[in-house]
């Protein structure tokens, strides 16, 4: 059972948005803003797409945003697109050097 | 461009060791934290270890500690993890890590290399 706990799939038209949820404890996301969230197609590594929470990599499009509250966090990708489809992954520092990672959301468009 | 590139895994039976290594190149590999992630086939990444800027400072995730020992060679730009008494639930694909700054995020990942443990 991983740490942090994701929905196994979301999905969601083309152009339209979807939000993925993230829910940990007040030791990790309650705790520490170091957030991420990574994007994992078929066959590659995960991708950094949102950190710090809130945080865009500068090649990452807008469409992707991040926020948290309490022991929850939350990636939404707005304006939907095919390209999109992935598996998505949260993480959380949990202190005393250990980090975790959600069990992971399949994202379809549909 | 930040470029690592993870070789090493293979088929061992359990109880046997495996050393991984990873090639970095395109950024300054002394002055990051560089960390081991591994995946299970169809499941989410697990964190397995990080060795800080220096090398004196090593910490592991629970199940893998006293078995496994992450270190690196800076004047080389290479990372490793030796791995001893392999189990089978230790089979994943292992990527090499390197974190943007301390605490996170992982903001580059090599490609991969599969270990499988199996009798």
């Amino acid at each position: 059972q991983s740490a942090l706990t994701q929905p196994p799939s979301a999905s969601g038209s083309p152009g339209e948005s979807v939000t993925i949820s993230c829910t940990g404890t007040s030791s990790d996301i309650g705790t520490y803003n170091f957030v991420s969230w990574y994007q994992q197609f078929p066959g590659r590594a995960p991708n950094l797409v949102i950190y710090d929470v809130h945080k865009r990599p500068s090649d990452v499009p807008d469409r992707f945003s991040g926020s948290k509250s309490g022991t929850t966090a939350s990636l939404t990708v707005s304006g939907l697109q095919a390209g999109d489809e992935a598996d998505y992954y949260c993480n959380s520092y949990a202190g005393d050097n250990n980090w975790v990672f959600g069990g992971g959301t399949r994202l379809t468009v549909l | 461009q930040v470029h690592l590139v993870d070789s090493g895994g293979g088929v061992v039976q359990p109880g046997r060791s495996l050393k991984l290594s990873c090639a970095a190149s395109g950024f300054v590999f002394g002055a990051y934290g560089m960390h081991w992630v591994r995946q299970a086939p169809g499941k989410g990444p697990e964190w397995v270890a990080v060795i800080w800027v220096g090398g004196n400072n090593k910490f592991y995730t629970k199940s893998v500690r006293g078995r496994f020992t992450i270190s690196r060679d800076d004047s080389k730009s290479m990372l490793f993890l030796q791995m001893d008494r392999l189990r089978v639930d230790d089979t994943a694909v292992y990527y090499c890590v390197k974190e943007g700054k301390p605490f996170g995020p992982f903001d580059s990942w090599g490609q991969g290399t599969l270990v499988t443990v199996s009798s």
